[in-house]
């Protein structure tokens, strides 16, 4: 199994900034995938980071809003950009590897904007 | 997108009394998992089956799974307070593909 930290845990932020969420993994993985999970809702994905290319988004997520980077096989980021209350949401990866077919989630960032 | 329908979308038992949750989902698989989320945390992973599975079991934990009627169902059999989460199925082909997710149960176990 994958150990997968994230930082931060929680914050509180102001609409109009931006919060770099980062994704750290205890070993190499070849994917990792970024999701959204509104207030009492289930999770929905926001894109595939795949290591050296850009990210893949789903549709009503646009690269502006939540760049993402991926510069290597441990880590990536998800920054939520120019926020607004509806952003507030826990956001989670996860990782996945080719062969393998468990994939395993990060604690989570719960985010409020106020 | 969501393709999974959880049902019931919560259920409150008695410890002690076993929990069924069932789950349905639109096109062909490979593999189905089940995670539980306690209070707006991370997901933990429970058990995957794959399509050319029937039937699971793990601890208190019994899932199975029926590809001719895209549908799955999570037995938690003498549950504890303990148990109290929401439980998602999610769906995939492989562990690189994104998993879709089904809307959840809450659980609810009352001492």
């Amino acid at each position: 199994s994958a150990v997968i930290s994230q930082k931060p845990s929680r914050d509180i932020c102001q609409r109009g900034t931006s919060l770099t969420i980062q994704c750290q993994v205890d070993s190499q993985v070849t994917m990792m995938f970024w999701y959204r999970q509104q207030p009492g809702q289930s999770l929905t994905l926001i894109a595939t980071a795949n290591q050296g290319s850009e990210a893949t988004y789903e549709s009503g997520f646009v690269i502006d809003k939540f760049p993402i980077s991926r510069p290597n096989l441990t880590f990536s980021t998800l920054t939520v950009s120019n926020m607004s209350p509806e952003d507030s949401s826990i956001y989670l990866c996860s990782v996945g590897a080719a062969g393998a077919d468990t994939q395993y989630f990060g604690p989570g960032t719960r985010l409020t904007v106020l | 997108s969501q393709q999974g329908e959880e049902d019931p979308q919560a259920l409150s038992i008695q410890e002690g009394e076993n929990a069924t949750m069932n789950c349905s989902y639109k096109t062909s698989i490979n593999n189905l998992q089940w995670y539980r989320q306690n209070s707006g945390r991370g997901l933990v992973h429970l058990i995957l089956i794959r399509s050319n599975e029937r039937e699971k079991h793990s601890g208190r934990l019994r899932v199975t799974l029926d590809t001719s009627k895209k549908s799955s169902s999570l037995l938690i059999t003498a549950s504890r307070a303990a148990d109290t989460a929401s439980y998602f199925c999610a769906t995939y082909h492989s562990g690189n593909t994104p998993l879709v997710f089904g809307k959840g149960t809450r659980l609810s176990v009352i001492a």
